[in-house]
């Protein structure tokens, strides 16, 4: 059963345009929510991160929206540079069962930026 | 400020045989947890450790364990290997066990089981 999901494998945005990476969840319990970005053989790059009580936060370029009623997040890249070209995951921790500070990360989505 | 460094960089291991794996966690930084990434797919939880004590654990077998020392750096151990653990392995590490928290990852582990 997969907690958190990203349906889209990948993204291909003209440089300069907006990104807009999607993900959703399952679990109510989910309180705490983040994006890394990943470059081949290099660990995930912490991006940015949300609260649930929160419904949007934003640093530079980056913006996080957060939908708790539909259980969904997206991140919003304005604008696209060539450098964002990456795997983004999105990932959520929290819940009564959940030991600690332990992530549950969906598939990954792999954005593609065009010069 | 230094950050998570993971060693070694590549591992080929034989079915049956055992691994060790080490992290170095963030300065600063006194829990460290253990993921596995399966080729396009994300990270998978192992486990986590707060206190040189583990903290939580996913949905991983027992030949999968794991230390932490008193500096906060950490191993996680793989015995009787198999075909399917090939994989990256990333360690992250974070301030605190307990609440919302951001982890900090390093390059991770690839280990290749033939």
């Amino acid at each position: 059963d997969q907690q958190v999901k990203q349906n889209s494998p990948s993204l291909s945005v003209q440089e300069g345009r907006i990104s807009i990476l999607n993900c959703d969840y399952t679990n109510s319990m989910f309180d705490y929510f983040l994006w890394y970005k990943k470059y081949p053989a290099e660990g995930p790059t912490f991006l940015i991160s949300i609260s649930s009580i929160k419904d949007k936060n934003e640093d530079g370029r980056f913006t996080v929206f957060l939908n708790k009623s539909a259980k969904h997040l997206s991140l919003h890249i304005v604008p696209s540079q060539p450098g964002d070209s990456a795997v983004y995951f999105c990932a959520a921790s929290g819940g009564l069962y959940n030991a600690g500070n332990m992530l549950t990360f969906g598939g990954g989505t792999r954005l593609m930026v065009k010069p | 400020e230094t950050g998570v460094t993971q060693s070694p960089t590549h591992l080929i291991k034989t079915r049956g045989q055992q691994v060790t794996l080490r992290c170095s966690s963030q300065s600063g930084h006194n829990t460290v947890s253990w993921y596995q990434q399966a080729l396009g797919q994300g990270p998978q939880f192992i486990f986590q450790y707060y206190r040189e004590e583990e903290n939580g654990r996913g949905n991983f077998p027992p030949r999968f364990s794991g230390l932490q020392f008193p500096n906060y750096s950490s191993e996680l151990n793989v015995n009787a290997l198999e075909l399917d653990d090939s994989a990256l392995y990333l360690c992250a590490s974070s301030r605190k066990a307990g609440v919302p928290n951001t982890q900090y990852f390093g390059p991770g582990t690839r280990l290749t089981v033939l």
